[in-house]
């Protein structure tokens, strides 16, 4: 079955730790994305990435790193950088970034918490 | 600044019909999203409006005015799995997906 997996679902690290999520999608998608979502409030976009090697920051990217070497793949590094960590994220990906194409699939997401 | 509000909290009646309203202020627009989001899980795919009007896929149907900035969705014949969150996202003139916080959707018996 085609779709996108993050893993691990629940993920418990330390302060001052680098910790990285994992994503990947069978969907052959070009577009991918990470979302920080929490609660009361929408979805906030960290980075996005429209073709392989090559991505853009979004709204909220201090803190947080990725890579994009393969299309199938996006992982997302949590550094001791970002001051508020604990969260639950959200991988997605679309066809096209935009239109109809544009709707977002997404994984079961990855909930961080840092103690 | 771009903003997407909806009602936090709605609680309706199983069997029952109910309107989740949304309204955008986006730098551009190009469609209207809607996700439903079960409690811990992850944003499924409902509905998808660019043009103004209603689009209806068997008991939900979402409606858009540009004009507006305004959309709903709209759920007959509630069901107690229809209990989860509603997410409404517009697509800005960058093609960023804008989300809203969400609305909690509480049906009781």
């Amino acid at each position: 079955d085609g779709g996108i997996t993050q893993s691990p679902k629940y993920l418990f690290r330390k302060e001052g730790q680098n910790v990285t999520l994992s994503c990947e999608q069978n969907l052959n998608h070009d577009a991918m994305y990470w979302y920080r979502q929490d609660p009361g409030q929408g979805l906030r976009l960290i980075y996005y990435s429209q073709i392989v090697n090559d991505f853009q920051k979004g709204d909220i990217a201090e803190g947080y790193s990725v890579s994009r070497e393969k299309k199938e793949s996006f992982p997302l590094t949590v550094t001791s950088a970002q001051k508020n960590p604990t969260a639950f994220y959200l991988c997605a990906s679309s066809i096209q970034p935009d239109g109809p194409r544009a709707e977002a699939f997404f994984g079961q997401g990855t909930r961080l918490t840092v103690v | 600044g771009q903003n997407i509000d909806q009602p936090t909290e709605m609680t309706a009646t199983e069997g029952a019909i109910v309107q989740i309203n949304c309204t955008y202020q986006t730098s551009g627009f190009n469609g209207l999203f809607w996700y439903q989001q079960h409690a811990g899980e992850a944003p499924t795919f409902l509905s998808y409006n660019v043009l103004d009007g209603l689009e209806e896929k068997g008991r939900f149907s979402s409606f858009l005015s540009r004009s507006k900035g305004y959309s709903y969705l709209l759920l007959k014949e509630l069901q107690m799995k229809d209990s989860a969150s509603y997410l409404c996202a517009a697509l800005d003139s960058n093609y960023q997906l804008i989300w809203g916080a969400g609305t909690k959707l509480i049906i009781k018996p």
